[in-house]
């Protein structure tokens, strides 16, 4: 069956700008997370969803970072006022309850 | 807390030599633990995890890991590099299970020489 995906693949804005990243989890995965990746490093979680509700969002680095999973499936990260450290590769991976993370090939975006 | 610490961000073997990537982990209670490989332009996909049945795991791929408790580690092995192999390697530790966020290490790039 199809995967985790994201859409765009790559994302280049400039500093000061709004942006959204869209995750489609894999069909009846009920737990969404969201992880930033940056050069050289591990990705670091972000959030997590349960259904539609953030039941951990403790990684969202400032109050510029907000993500919604309305409806329990898709998930839109949108980062406001961008900056150059916001550059990294944004992954999103789901799960079903205690079940293992699929992750999706994630967004490169890059703060000009 | 949890932490990873892998150890090497370079790793080079040959082909059909011994692969071993080392994952030293920090948790306040008992962790589970988890490897992933990433291709490049690929998502991460898992290779193994533990989860606190047996202490040796094995993966897909020809991979295997052993948990060692007294020693915090966690470390990666396979007998025989295959230049398949080469990709980054990523260890993660959750204290919630899987259904919970991940902690990961920094990363353990291979490079199989032929």
């Amino acid at each position: 069956g199809a995967g985790v995906s994201q859409t765009p693949s790559n994302k280049v804005t400039e500093k000061g700008k709004y942006v959204e990243l869209r995750c489609d989890p894999i069909s009846g995965h009920t737990a969404l997370y969201w992880y930033r990746q940056s050069l050289g490093q591990g990705p670091e979680f972000l959030i997590y969803f349960q259904g539609t509700g953030a039941a951990d969002d403790s990684g969202l680095p400032n109050d510029r970072f907000f993500a919604v999973r309305p409806e329990g499936s898709v998930s839109t990260l949108k980062i406001q006022r961008t900056e150059r450290g916001d550059s990294a590769v944004y992954l999103c991976a789901s799960s079903t309850p205690g079940g293992e993370q699929f992750f999706g090939p994630g967004t490169r975006l890059t703060v000009l | 807390a949890q932490s990873v610490t892998q150890l090497g961000s370079h790793v080079s073997v040959s082909e059909g030599a011994l692969v071993l990537l080392r994952c030293n982990y920090s948790s306040s209670v008992p962790p589970y633990l988890f490897w992933y490989v990433q291709y490049p332009n690929q998502g991460l996909q898992l290779l193994l995890k533990y989860t606190s049945a047996a202490t040796l795991v094995k993966g897909i791929n020809g991979f295997e890991a052993e948990f060692k408790k007294s020693e915090t580690s966690f470390h990666l092995t396979k007998p025989s590099a295959h230049m398949s192999d080469a990709a980054e390697y990523f260890c993660a530790v959750s204290v919630f299970g899987s259904a919970r966020q991940l902690t990961f290490g920094s990363g353990t790039q291979l490079t199989v020489l032929p």
